[in-house]
């Protein structure tokens, strides 16, 4: 089946250093992807959506500066988490959509666990 | 305003009986609706989706309905298992069949041996 992976699957920092989180499709393609963010007991905020070669496309109220999405290529997007505060540690999660594929279908990473000291 | 709603946080049942999930939304005309499975430090497992014009939808021991005109799905476990325990969480398409999905409060369902 397909798999998405994030990498790194854990992370700590301190405040105001930036975070590099990566999500690869490793057996397909995926023209776009999506990120979550998670907080403790609740439920998957979608932050963006990452379309590859063109500008991410963000929801309401994410910040676009703080949160930058790069989506290079066809397997690969990036999320990084600029000038990390202690409140942006969350559980980050992207899902990639198949190239080509039917618009209900996207497969989801393990996520990304974020601390920020 | 735009909702999508899982009327019970947490549900506890006993092994052996049929849980009963419920996920409601208002302001959306979803052209499916899907329901994942999420453990603790986990991203979700889809599970099933169900197209607004379908009523139900089966697999093995689970079930789902779909309420286009309620504004409603009904997610049964049957014949539940402690390993049934998990966060169950809805998910629909805000525009209409789109490949963007967003996602329901989500259920903690706790099975008790």
């Amino acid at each position: 089946g397909a798999v998405v992976s994030q990498h790194p699957s854990r992370v700590i920092c301190k405040s105001g250093t930036s975070v590099k989180i990566e999500c690869r499709s490793l057996d397909f393609q995926a023209t776009t992807m999506f990120w979550y963010r998670q907080f403790p007991k609740q439920s998957l905020m979608l932050m963006a959506t990452s379309n590859e070669g063109s500008k991410a496309t963000y929801e309401q109220g994410v910040e676009k500066d703080k949160f930058l999405i790069n989506h290079a290529s066809l397997t690969l997007s990036t999320l990084t988490v600029t000038s990390a505060h202690p409140e942006d540690s969350s559980f980050y999660i992207c899902s990639a959509h198949p190239s080509g594929g039917a618009t209900d279908t996207q497969y989801f990473g393990p996520g990304t666990r974020l601390t920020v000291l | 305003s735009q909702k999508i709603e899982q009327n019970s946080e947490a549900l506890n049942i006993q092994e052996g009986k049929t849980a009963t999930l419920t996920c409601n939304y208002t302001n959306y005309s979803p052209a499916y609706l899907q329901w994942y499975r999420q453990d603790p430090g986990r991203g979700p497992v889809f599970l099933l989706l169900i197209r607004e014009n379908e009523k139900e939808k089966r697999k093995e021991r689970l079930k789902v309905t779909f309420d286009t005109t309620l504004k409603q799905s009904l997610f049964h476990i049957t014949a539940s298992q402690p390993a049934d325990s998990a966060t169950y969480l809805c998910a629909l398409d805000p525009v209409s069949s789109a490949s963007k999905i967003i996602f329901g409060s989500g259920t903690r369902l706790s099975i008790r041996p």
